[in-house]
C-alpha cells in the first residue's frame, strides 16, 4: 500500500491567516491526490482533486499543488468556517489511502 | 439532488452479524461506483472497498478483505456493508461515498455515516 503522511498534525491559526498543509506519499503518485475537509460530526467534503483542481462549489481561497510525492493544500485567508480537519488521499493505486489528517484550530 | 442515505446507528454484541445500507437517489445508481470508508473513534479515514452496482464488481483493501462483505442490490439502488462476526474493534462510523466517476476517483458524494458500536 502507498502510505501517506501529513504535516503538521495540527496547526493553530487566526482568521485571515494563510495556512499551508503538506502531504507526502511513500512513492510517486503523479497528480493523483485529493484533499478533503471534515468538521466534527460530519462527513468529509471533497475540496481538491487531481492535486490542483478545485471541486465545484469550493471557495477559491483553497488551492492545491504538487506532483510525484509532495503536495500542499493552501488556504489563502482562513475563515471561521475553515476550522476543521483536513485529509489528503492518494488516488493512484488501490487501496486509495488517506493521510492521518491535519487539524486546523483557532489560535 | 444526488444523495446517499445510510441506515441508522447500530449497537451489537461481539460475534453478532450486521448489515448496514446506503441508498442512492438522484442519479443512475448502476453507473457509479459506491465505496465504504471507516472512521474509528477519534481517528482518521480508511478506504475499505468499492463496488460497481451495475455488475457487482468489487475491490477491497487488503486490510478489510475477508473481514467484511460489500454488496449491492441495484433493483432498490442500495449498497451494503456486512459483517458475519463483529468484534469490538469494528466500533466506528462507516461512510458510504460515491466517486466522481471511476473507481479510483476521489469521493464527491458522501452518506451521513452509520455509527456501529460493538460492546458486550
Amino acid at each position: 500500500d502507498i502510505q501517506m503522511t501529513q504535516s503538521p498534525s495540527s496547526v493553530s491559526a487566526s482568521v485571515g491567516d494563510r495556512v499551508t498543509i503538506t502531504c507526502r506519499a511513500t512513492q510517486g503518485i503523479g497528480s493523483w491526490l485529493a484533499w478533503y475537509q471534515q468538521k466534527p460530526g460530519k462527513a468529509p467534503k471533497l475540496l481538491i482533486y487531481a492535486a490542483s483542481s478545485l471541486q465545484s462549489g469550493v471557495p477559491s481561497r483553497f488551492s492545491g499543488s504538487g506532483s510525484g510525492t509532495d503536495f500542499t493544500l493552501t488556504i489563502s485567508s482562513l475563515q471561521p468556517e475553515d476550522f476543521a480537519t483536513y485529509y489528503c488521499q492518494q488516488t493512484n493505486n488501490f487501496p486509495l489511502t488517506f493521510g492521518p489528517g491535519t487539524k486546523v484550530d483557532i489560535k | 439532488e444526488v444523495q446517499l442515505v445510510q441506515s441508522g446507528a447500530e449497537v451489537k454484541k461481539p460475534g453478532e452479524s450486521l448489515k448496514i445500507s446506503c441508498k442512492g437517489s438522484g442519479y443512475s445508481f448502476t453507473t457509479y461506483w459506491i465505496g465504504w470508508v471507516r472512521q474509528m473513534p477519534g481517528k482518521g479515514l480508511e478506504w475499505m472497498g468499492i463496488i460497481y452496482p451495475g455488475d457487482s464488481d468489487t475491490k477491497y483493501s487488503p486490510s478489510f478483505q475477508g473481514q467484511v462483505t460489500i454488496s449491492a442490490d441495484k433493483s432498490i439502488s442500495t449498497a451494503y456493508l456486512q459483517w458475519n462476526s463483529l468484534r469490538a474493534s469494528d466500533t466506528a462510523i462507516y461512510y458510504c461515498a460515491r466517486p466522481r466517476s471511476a473507481d479510483d476517483d476521489p469521493f464527491d458524494i458522501w452518506g451521513q455515516g452509520t455509527m456501529v458500536t460493538v460492546s458486550s
